[in-house]
């Protein structure tokens, strides 16, 4: 089954306190991408990737890293969490082609609740 | 400043009733717009995508139209169905520089079917 898949599911940590949330996808996609989801702000993007080793920055990058080594893994790293990192987070992946990704439908993943104290 | 506005905000109607979304979007140069479903928790899932040409694509109960003139959208839900409560969000690509798009989205509007 196609799919992308996020792990882990809920996570409520403390300040400071690294944590990586992982996203795979089996569809052999060339792009992906990373969402937060907020209160009356709607999803924004933090970073996405076009290819292994390519990441660019979203809308709202700060506090977040990210890798690309492998075609279908994109985590997404919070090397020191704050509360205002708490949010609803989306892994989203597609197909890329040369007139750029976004014209392509996005999959999403389940979604990271996470809670940073 | 592209920016994609949706109303109404929320809608509460009953089992069997139509109802419809609106999307107005003010995003230059347009590439597509699209309508996605989320469930509450979930991730969003793509129900139509719209290019400058179209004017109108179905999905089952579901029918999304565009006028590209005056830039608006709407999304015609038939025979409501309890599972049809979520949020319904409108999405438009803009074109950028070296040929990217960037996706621009709205708010969402929360969608209650109740029996």
């Amino acid at each position: 089954e196609a799919q992308v898949t996020q792990n882990p599911r809920y996570l409520i940590t403390v300040t400071g306190k690294k944590l990586t949330v992982t996203c795979s996808q089996n569809m052999n996609h060339e792009y992906m991408s990373w969402y937060r989801q907020d209160p009356g702000l709607g999803l924004r993007q933090i970073y996405y990737s076009m290819n292994v080793e390519v990441t660019d920055k979203g809308d709202v990058p700060e506090g977040y890293k990210v890798s690309r080594k492998e075609k279908r893994n994109f985590p997404l790293i919070l090397e020191s969490p704050s509360p205002n990192q708490t949010s609803l987070y989306f892994c989203a992946s597609s197909l890329l082609a040369g007139r750029g990704a976004q014209d392509y439908e996005q999959y999403f993943g389940p979604g990271t609740r996470l809670t940073v104290t | 400043k592209n920016q994609v506005e949706q109303s109404p905000q929320s809608l509460i109607i009953l089992e069997g009733k139509n109802c419809t979304l609106q999307c107005n979007y003010t995003v230059s140069p347009f590439s597509n717009l699209r309508w996605y479903k989320q469930d509450t928790g979930r991730g969003p899932v793509s129900l139509t995508i719209m290019t400058f040409s179209e004017n109108t694509k179905s999905n089952g109960r579901y029918t999304a139209t565009l006028d590209a003139d005056t830039k608006q959208s709407s999304l015609h839900i038939t025979a409501s169905q309890l599972s049809d409560s979520a949020s319904y969000i409108c999405v438009v690509s803009a074109l950028e520089a070296g040929n990217n798009r960037k996706l621009i989205w709205g708010l969402g509007t929360s969608l209650a079917v109740n029996p």
